[in-house]
C-alpha cells in the first residue's frame, strides 16, 4: 500500500528542547515537503527536496532544518523549539520529472505539535 | 509570488444538490494544479490532479476543469451526499518545484 508515514503523531514537548519528526515514503518518490497547518494561515511549504543530498527553503524555513539521506527519509529537525512553532505537521511525496513534482502528492497523517 | 484564493471559505447545501467550488492562481506559468479533500485532524488526501496541458479531468461525480490564461480552476461535485462534507483545497505547481496552497472552501452537506 502506498504510504507517507509521519511519527511521532501527536508531541508535546518544552521550549529548547531538540526534536526531530520523521517522514518516510515507500513509492520511491523522488519529491518530498514539509508543510505546517495553521488556523488561518493555511498550509504553508516549510522545506522540499527534489532528490537525494537536494533541498530547498519552502515560504517559512525559519527554526527548522531537514536533511534527505535516503531516497525514502525526509526527516524535519527542530533545533530548539520555539511556541510559535506550535503547528500540525504534514510530510508529503511525489513522483519527480527534472526535479518538478508532476504527480500527485500523497500526505502523511500529521504531526501534532505543542511547544510550552 | 503565487497566490492561490478560494472562495467561497465555506459553503452549505442540502444533499443532493451540484456545486461548484473555486480556485484562482495569479501566475499562469503553472506545470500542474490538484485538489485535495481534507477531513477534520487529518491529512490531505488527492482528488484530482490537472496536468497544465489537459482542460479537466473526472473522477466519479468530480470534475475538475482548468483554465490557464484566465488563472481559474473549478471542482464540481454532482448529485452531493453528507460524505462529502469536508475541506476542499487546491495547490498549484509552479516556478522552481513549489507548491502553493489555497486556504480551502468548507463544505457541509445537510441530510
Amino acid at each position: 500500500e502506498a504510504q507517507v508515514t509521519q511519527n511521532p503523531r501527536y508531541l508535546i514537548t518544552v521550549t529548547g528542547k531538540k526534536l526531530t519528526v520523521t517522514c518516510s515514503q515507500n513509492m520511491n518518490h523522488e519529491y518530498m515537503s514539509w508543510y505546517r497547518q495553521d488556523p488561518g494561515l493555511g498550509l504553508r511549504q516549510i522545506y522540499y527536496s527534489m532528490n537525494v543530498e537536494v533541498t530547498d527553503k519552502g515560504d517559512v524555513p525559519e527554526g527548522y532544518k531537514v536533511s534527505r539521506k535516503e531516497k525514502r527519509n525526509f526527516p524535519l529537525i527542530l533545533e530548539s523549539p520555539s511556541p510559535n512553532q506550535t503547528s500540525l505537521y504534514f510530510c508529503a511525496s511525489s513522483i519527480g520529472l527534472a526535479g518538478v513534482p508532476t504527480g500527485e502528492l500523497f500526505f502523511g497523517e500529521g504531526s501534532r505539535l505543542t511547544v510550552l | 509570488k503565487q497566490e492561490v484564493t478560494q472562495i467561497p471559505a465555506a459553503l452549505s447545501v442540502p444533499e443532493g444538490e451540484n456545486l461548484v467550488l473555486n480556485c484562482s492562481f495569479t501566475d499562469s506559468a503553472i506545470y500542474n494544479l490538484q485538489w485535495f479533500r481534507q477531513d477534520p485532524g487529518k491529512g490531505l488526501t488527492s482528488l484530482l490532479l490537472i496536468q497544465s496541458s489537459q482542460r479537466e479531468q473526472t473522477s466519479g461525480r468530480l470534475n475538475a476543469s482548468l483554465d490557464k490564461s484566465s488563472g481559474r480552476s473549478t471542482l464540481y461535485i454532482a448529485a452531493s451526499q453528507p460524505g462529502d462534507s469536508a475541506t476542499y483545497l487546491c495547490a498549484v505547481g509552479a516556478g522552481s518545484y513549489q507548491l502553493t496552497f489555497g486556504k480551502g472552501t468548507k463544505l457541509s452537506v445537510i441530510p
